[in-house]
């Protein structure tokens, strides 16, 4: 069955230093891959999208990898603040009528 | 002014009774979805709509019903509310015309008790 894996335990890092939050996924070839930012109690948001064909992708701090072969995504925040502490959400495209699919999350606290 | 509009925020009803939450959308999509969201289990789709005519059921429509009234508006219905029907729930929309980001509400905390 088509699953997504992302890091079950909460990442803790200092301000300043980058975070690494990683999302893989097997039995799927999505055309593309989403990240969003979930506040408690809050709707996801999103913060950027990568597609199959993209290696890297960067916005601001921000910086998605997107490798095919390995099936996998790495989502960078780099010089962490701590208003980034958040969940993040991997989404990929499910190829089913573009349903998307929904990893469980990380949690990451950055401490000032 | 929200993009994505849901109503209540928060409620709390007794088992047994009917509830609907309501999602309403300026952003002009045609694609509308419901999501509950419990602790360790993440997103999980309810009901998904692509237009006003096509409704389809997600992972766990079971105990739920919903209603497309116009392309701006989808309603989520709990028929007679239980316990574990107790979460947060999203509406989201999308574009189908794009390969784009989903847009989510607020979310409405519903207790079941």
């Amino acid at each position: 069955s088509q699953k997504i894996e992302q890091n079950s335990e909460a990442l803790n890092i200092q301000e300043g230093k980058t975070a690494t939050l990683t999302c893989n996924y097997t039995n799927y070839s999505p055309a593309y891959l989403q990240w969003y930012r979930q506040d408690p109690g809050r709707g996801p948001v999103f913060l950027l999208l990568i597609r199959e064909n993209e290696k890297e992708k960067r916005k601001e701090r921000l910086k998605v990898t997107f490798d095919t072969t390995l099936k996998q995504s790495l989502f960078h925040i780099t010089a962490s603040q701590p208003a980034d502490s958040a969940t993040y959400l991997c989404a990929l495209d499910s190829g089913n009528n573009r349903k998307l699919i929904w990893g469980l999350g990380t949690s990451l606290a950055v401490n000032p | 002014d929200a993009d994505v509009t849901q109503t209540p925020r928060n409620r709390i009803t007794k088992t047994g009774k009917r509830i609907m939450l309501e999602c309403s959308q300026t952003k002009g999509h045609d694609r509308m979805y419901w999501y509950r969201q419990d602790p360790g289990l993440g997103l999980r789709l309810i009901y998904y709509s692509f237009d006003v005519k096509d409704i389809n059921k997600g992972e766990i429509s079971d105990g739920y019903s919903v209603s497309r009234q116009a392309q701006a508006k989808f309603s989520l219905s709990l028929e007679s509310a239980i316990p574990n029907q107790t979460a947060l729930y999203f509406c989201a929309t999308s574009d189908s015309n794009r390969r784009t980001e989903a847009f989510f509400g607020q979310g409405t905390r519903l207790t079941v008790v």
